[in-house]
């Protein structure tokens, strides 16, 4: 079946643009994690949803970032006024449920602020 | 707090060689489970293994093997007779039972396997 799909695929911007990150888990799947993934910082967790809401944001770096999840599927990371240091690949994942069941990643997007 | 410790960055082998990826981690509860991904060149992380805390038990998988040592808080895996395709980065990821069970990640392993 169709694994957790991310777009853009690559995303330059500049300094200061806000930019939107999709990304559509696997089916059924109703928990759904981003991290990030920068050089040298090995992979960050930024925020888990379980169906719409957000638990756990305690990851996000800061107020610039935002997420939403929508019909308890696909999510929106948002960044508002990137900085340099926001570029890195954002990974998304999905699990069938929180507690015991491993997760599935997208391919990422890599964000480059210029 | 919790945190996965990869302490090889890097390793090198020539194809056919095995070799050993070293996690170690540290956690305060008892319940917990342990994961390596794979992240080949097109950068997407493949899972490979879970194990729950209460599962000792060493498992094989075809030329991947993986030691579970709860006395040494270690989770090493072993490649058996590597192959050029094993090339890519390995993380090792810690995953507790309590709170919102995000995955807590090494900073990974870069294996780079020559012919």
């Amino acid at each position: 079946g169709a694994g957790v799909s991310q777009s853009p695929s690559n995303k330059v911007t500049e300094k200061g643009k806000d930019v939107e990150l999709r990304c559509d888990p696997i089916s059924g799947h109703t928990a759904l994690y981003w991290y990030r993934q920068s050089l040298g910082q090995g992979l960050e967790f930024l925020i888990y949803f379980q169906g719409n809401s957000a638990p756990d944001k305690s990851g996000l770096p800061s107020d610039r970032f935002s997420a939403e999840r929508t019909g308890g599927s696909v999510s929106t990371l948002t960044i508002q006024r990137t900085q340099q240091e926001d570029s890195a690949v954002y990974l998304c994942a999905s699990s069938l449920a929180r507690q015991t069941y491993e997760q599935y990643f997208g391919p990422g997007t890599r964000l480059t602020v210029t | 707090a919790q945190k996965v410790t990869q302490a090889q960055t890097e390793i090198s082998v020539v194809e056919k060689e095995d070799v050993t990826l070293d996690c170690v981690y540290e956690t305060r509860d008892t319940t917990y489970y342990l994961f390596w991904y794979k992240q080949p060149p097109s950068g997407e992380l493949v899972f490979l293994i879970r194990r729950n805390s209460f599962d000792e038990q060493n498992e094989i998988s075809g030329r991947y093997s993986w030691n579970f040592q709860k006395s040494t808080s270690s989770f090493n895996f072993t490649i058996t007779a590597s192959q050029v395709v094993d090339s890519a980065v390995y993380f090792c990821a810690l995953r507790n039972l309590s709170g919102y069970s995000t995955l807590t990640f090494g900073k990974g392993t870069m294996l780079l396997v020559s012919p």
